[in-house]
């Protein structure tokens, strides 16, 4: 069983839907919580990251961490075309550099 | 501040054949990582410095690969006796020490073919 599980998609919705992506993981120990969007043969980029347990939001995106449950999610408001993307989720142990990410989930977002 | 760069983009290369990639990290930044990235999987951790050091392997990087940052500042990648298994992207990030570790820079990516 891979420690962190994202389900690869394809996700397609119309322009200005609300989208939810989800990752679930195994390792209780994990405390940092990041997501990624990677464009088609470019490097992943930075788009949100939390610690431990709650919601974080920055502009049409909303990120949430349910340790109970092991299940981190992040929400999009608005889509737009350009939200499409692969979207993967990372997370690693406090003190500790190595990172462990989800397969990515694909979205396409239709105009 | 012109992010991270890898070198070359693209390699294609027949098996057996030893290849070498080069990261260079954003400016000040202390800590390196090196992932390898397979068609429809997210990037899988190979080895991370923090500076000159290299503080963790992968099982992952067997001994065919070996990875150094002389200096702390640029960092290569060497894949000896290449196998068509190693056929992926290889990606770089960087993050700074403090203001979050959390926060790693990938840079393009270097397209490994082996044919």
């Amino acid at each position: 069983q891979k420690e962190v599980e994202q389900d690869p998609g394809p996700l397609s919705v119309p322009e200005g839907a609300i989208v939810s992506l989800n990752c679930t993981y195994s390792n209780s120990a994990f405390q940092y919580f990041m997501w990624y969007r990677q464009y088609s043969r470019k490097g992943p980029e930075l788009l949100m990251y939390t610690y431990s347990s709650g919601n974080k939001e920055d502009g049409r995106f909303t990120a949430q961490v349910d340790k109970s449950s092991k299940y981190i999610s992040l929400f999009i408001r608005d889509s737009q075309p350009s939200d499409s993307a692969t979207y993967l989720c990372a997370m690693k142990r406090g003190n500790f550099n190595k990172f462990y990410f989800g397969s990515g989930t694909k979205l396409n977002v239709k105009p | 501040d012109t992010g991270v760069s890898q070198d070359p983009r693209h390699k294609i290369t027949k098996r057996g054949q030893n290849v070498t990639f080069r990261c260079d990290p954003i400016s000040e930044h202390n800590r390196l990582y090196w992932y390898r990235q397979t068609l429809g999987q997210g990037p899988e951790f190979l080895t991370y410095f923090q500076n000159e050091a290299q503080l963790e392997k992968s099982r992952l990087l067997s001994d065919r690969f070996s990875a150094e940052r002389p200096k702390g500042s640029f960092s290569t990648l060497e894949i000896q006796r290449t196998e068509q298994g190693d056929s992926a992207m290889y990606l770089c990030a960087s993050s700074p020490t403090s203001g979050g570790t959390d926060t790693q820079y990938f840079g393009p990516g270097t397209r490994l073919t082996v044919l």
